[in-house]
């Protein structure tokens, strides 16, 4: 088994402030994602990976920056946070072997407080 | 551009019976893999149920079954048998073929057990 290690599992910034999320994977997953959540709606795509040093924009990607230095960590950063972007961010990685029943895993989230 | 799209913001069943969620779902790719998933209210998010679109076979895992609609892109999560810690958020997804490993998510149904 594996676990995916998102920090900080709070964070609280200032509008126009630029703010780093991290997260660690120890399953040696090769794709790699970052999704927003909004209070009761659902998952958006901002970034994904499909390894070390590659980027890929999903349909939420502006006003985000991303970062894969090492196939275990993903980081992505909120380039100008504004009040509106308070929302749980949360990241996953799928396994490489799509035909394997499970696919993605996910972290336990980071919550963006924007004062 | 692949889009997932659940209509059904909330529902209330009785515990015991049988509960079925709706998820349309736009793609352009012949070749594509769509999923549950369940986001319980501690926040974790776990796979449920996956549906490959090359199988004619509805899916089926435990008390979780799939209606798979090709030609209306209709993949509904069927719960038989609903238990109170069935109470969740349900989320539909979709990764389109072999070429990418894109995952775009639904906005969720809230299912509400009760006793």
């Amino acid at each position: 088994g594996g676990i995916i290690t998102q920090t900080p599992k709070f964070l609280i910034g200032q509008e126009g402030q630029k703010l780093t999320l991290k997260c660690q994977q120890n399953f040696n997953h090769d794709t790699m994602y970052w999704y927003r959540q909004d209070s009761g709606k659902g998952l958006r795509l901002i970034y994904y990976s499909i390894t070390e040093n590659d980027l890929q924009k999903g349909d939420l990607s502006e006003g985000y920056d991303a970062s894969r230095e090492k196939k275990s960590s993903f980081s992505l950063t909120v380039t100008s946070a504004q009040k509106n972007e308070m929302a749980v961010f949360l990241c996953a990685s799928s396994s490489p072997d799509w035909a394997s029943a499970e696919t993605l895993y996910f972290g336990s989230g980071t919550r963006l407080t924007v004062l | 551009a692949q889009k997932v799209t659940q209509t059904q913001t909330s529902i209330s069943v009785m515990e015991k019976t049988t509960v079925t969620m709706d998820c349309v779902y736009e793609t352009q790719d012949s070749s594509y893999f769509l999923f549950w998933y369940k986001q319980t209210a501690s926040g974790e998010i776990v796979f449920l149920i996956r549906q490959d679109s090359y199988k004619k076979e509805n899916a089926t895992v435990g008390h979780y079954s799939l209606n798979f609609q090709k030609p209306k892109s209709s993949i509904g999560l069927i719960i038989t048998a609903t238990q109170i810690e069935d109470s969740a958020v349900y989320f539909c997804a979709m990764r389109e073929g072999h070429n990418t490993d894109k995952v775009v998510f639904g906005t969720g149904t809230r299912l509400q057990v009760l006793p």
